[in-house]
């Protein structure tokens, strides 16, 4: 079965400071991976993902995650945090047989000024 | 493209009324749709699975005479909360997946539904 692992629930960065938020993943195939962001009482918008093509997979708002299947990690980082990066983030694994998502706990992520 | 879109964004419905939630994805045909529930300040949950004219199949635990699924269409999946009481007060997300098109590693997640039972 296919899991996904989040570090930390809660994570705080001053603004400009590098965000890492990390993610581990437990798959017996080559998965496909998420990471998402969610506003309060909002859905989930899609930051990036990977499907098995580069490794380094670049996003929206500056966000970029690196798969690395000899640690099975897919971590999320921004090299500057902005005020507006204050959120909730899930990583996520696909099964592709299903097209089932599963979530991680997320990690909820706060900026200080 | 590959919006999905949830009505209503938030209801409040009175103990013992059921409560219909839609998901519709409006610019492509989504074979399957799924609905998760989140509990505030935590993960999405995923609660069952629906496919365009077929029964929606339903986790483990999730009662499916309480969480009625319907998937009349490629573009409509509802989800209506029977004889809703305070404990079904939750979001509900649901995502779609396309059909047809190579753009098949992903679902589409509507904006969430808030829904609180008084």
């Amino acid at each position: 079965a296919q899991s996904v692992t989040q570090l930390g629930s809660h994570v705080s960065v001053s603004e400009g400071a590098l965000v890492l938020l990390r993610c581990n993943y437990s798959s017996s195939v080559p998965p496909y991976l998420f990471w998402y962001v969610q506003y309060p009482n909002q859905g989930l918008q899609l930051l990036l993902k990977y499907t098995s093509a580069a490794t380094l997979v670049k996003g929206i708002n500056g966000f970029e995650a690196e798969f690395k299947k000899s640690e099975t990690s897919f971590h999320l980082t921004k090299p500057s945090a902005h005020m507006s990066d204050a959120a909730e983030y899930f990583c996520a694994v696909c099964d592709t047989g299903t097209y089932k998502y599963i979530f991680g706990t997320g990690t909820r992520l706060k900026v200080l000024a | 493209g590959a919006v999905v879109s949830q009505h209503p964004s938030w209801v409040i419905c009175k103990s013992g009324t059921s409560v219909k939630i839609e998901c519709r994805s409006l610019d492509f045909q989504a074979t399957t749709m799924f609905w998760y529930r989140q509990f505030p300040k935590q993960s999405l949950m995923l609660m069952a699975t629906s496919n365009e004219g077929s029964k929606a199949t339903y986790e483990q635990g999730v009662e499916k005479d309480k969480f009625l699924i319907n998937h009349a269409s490629l573009t409509l999946s509802t989800l209506t909360v029977t004889s809703a009481h305070p404990e079904d007060s939750s979001f509900y997300i649901c995502s779609a997946r396309a059909f047809g098109t190579t753009e098949n590693t992903e679902a589409f997640f509507g904006q969430g539904t808030r829904l609180t039972v008084v």
